[in-house]
């Protein structure tokens, strides 16, 4: 199947401080690629969707301002957690999708705020 | 929003059949029915999907019912690695994939 990766794979970072998160589609171009936030023992969460070139469409609650996306290539999206705070701790995952109809996933980045 | 019922928990016999149920009952004609699967702490991984008829893979089996309210994912011959969590997905092409609470598939020993 295809190849998404995500990086970094973990990351800590203090309370206040800005991580960013990159999704790279490796062996094919992603027209779109959409973010997902997973909580312990929870489903994943759409936050929101994003296409090259293109303002991201961001689901209900998921604050625009504090999760910034940036799509700016068919190969990657990167996803900006702003003022981190330790309620912004969770899982992140990407996935991309091309011309195909099923979407692959990244590896997933863990993130904790302290 | 995820529009998939599926039971929360099942065990199967390493070596057996396991067959994962969902419900998807409000599906329209342009949705497609994905199965996924995410091992613990990994990112989800694809693993088959159908829009009306029967599809197998090297990995599983899709059936789907004539009347597309639910479908049925099948590993044949269900290994220790095959715990995870499932799950089943409608989608139209071009819309967005939105996760249930799946199945958590326990292959015991």
């Amino acid at each position: 199947g295809a190849v998404v990766s995500q990086h970094p794979s973990w990351v800590i970072c203090k309370s206040g401080t800005s991580v960013k998160i990159e999704c790279r589609s490796l062996d094919f171009q992603a027209t779109t690629m959409f973010w997902y936030r997973q909580f312990p023992k929870q489903s994943l969460m759409l936050m929101a969707t994003s296409n090259e070139g293109s303002k991201a469409t961001y689901e209900q609650g998921v604050e625009k301002d504090k999760f910034l996306i940036n799509h700016a290539s068919l190969t990657l999206s990167t996803l900006t957690v702003t003022s981190a705070h330790p309620e912004d701790s969770s899982f992140y995952i990407c996935s991309a999708i091309s011309v195909r109809t099923e979407a692959f996933f990244g590896q997933g980045t863990r993130l904790t705020v302290v | 929003d995820a529009k998939t019922t599926q039971p929360t928990s099942m065990d199967c016999a390493e070596g057996r059949a396991a067959n994962l149920p969902c419900n998807h009952s409000t599906i329209s004609g342009n949705e497609y029915v994905y199965w996924y699967r995410q091992i613990h702490s990994q990112g989800p991984q694809y693993i088959i999907h159908g829009l009306k008829n029967n599809e197998t893979n090297e990995m599983a089996s899709l059936i789907i019912t004539e009347d597309r309210k639910s479908s049925t994912l099948i590993l044949p011959h269900a290994t220790l690695r095959d715990t995870a969590v499932y799950y089943c997905i409608v989608r139209e092409t071009g819309n967005q994939f939105y996760f249930g609470t799946g199945t958590s598939l326990t292959v015991i020993p």
